[in-house]
């Protein structure tokens, strides 16, 4: 079974530093994706980035980037620059492969930027 | 409108009552999902439906009765339900899987927030 793990209910950073997310993940399966959504206080998931788990570098969006380390299985959210808007739930997730379409998710760790 | 979009946003119900949440995804995906997300739970899948077609109740109680009209809408039928259903439904949509670059990642709506009394 597949199951992702935060371990940082809540963090608190200074506007401007950058902060790094926890995510560690456990799969027997060769093939799988990991996502980053951030859920503001109004409800909606907004997706962040993508790792393949075959990608060879690790996936950047803008201020975004995902330290990917396989052999470890942790798939941290580095946030460069912290902004107010920031502030919000962050959940890590896990899909089996390409094919799939169940997304298992962690527990979530609330992220507050302060100014 | 463009995105997924969630009515209503707020829901009280007793545990004798029946509603419904509706669904609107004008991506033009052809996949959508139900999620439940509880306090200090993690979000959790309830249904996916694909091309309209049911293919995962992650059993799911059947209070809880899903409904899939066409590839943009989407609805929860929700009858006696107890107080421990009260959370925030999410409704997502997202293409169907394919493609060996494609991420299918999915995209959400606002939630309903639901209170059964």
């Amino acid at each position: 079974a597949q199951k992702i793990t935060q371990t940082q209910p809540g963090m608190f950073v200074q506007e401007k530093e950058a902060v790094t997310l926890d995510c560690t993940y456990d799969t027997s399966d060769p093939s799988y994706g990991l996502f980053w959504y951030k859920q503001p206080s109004s409800g909606e998931m907004i997706f962040l980035i993508y790792q393949g788990s075959y990608d060879q570098q690790n996936a950047t969006e803008g201020r975004y980037s995902l330290n990917f380390q396989k052999a470890r299985k942790s798939a941290n959210l580095v946030i460069s620059a912290s902004q107010l808007g920031d502030s919000a739930m962050y959940f890590c997730a896990m899909r089996r492969s390409q094919g799939a379409q169940k997304l298992v998710f962690g527990q979530g760790t609330r992220l507050t930027i302060n100014p | 409108e463009t995105g997924v979009t969630q009515t209503p946003r707020h829901l009280v119900m007793g545990m004798t009552n029946k509603k419904s949440l509706k669904c609107e995804q004008h991506l033009g995906h052809n996949a959508m999902y139900w999620y439940k997300q509880s306090a200090k739970k993690p979000l959790e899948l309830m249904f996916v439906y694909n091309f309209k077609e049911q293919t995962e109740n992650n059993s799911v109680p059947s209070r809880f009765s899903p409904e899939c009209p066409n590839s943009s809408h989407l609805f929860l039928h929700l009858h006696t339900l107890q107080p421990e259903d009260s959370a925030l439904y999410l409704c997502a949509s997202s293409r169907t899987s394919g493609g060996s670059s494609s991420y299918n990642e999915q995209f959400f709506g606002p939630g309903t927030r639901l209170t059964v009394l």
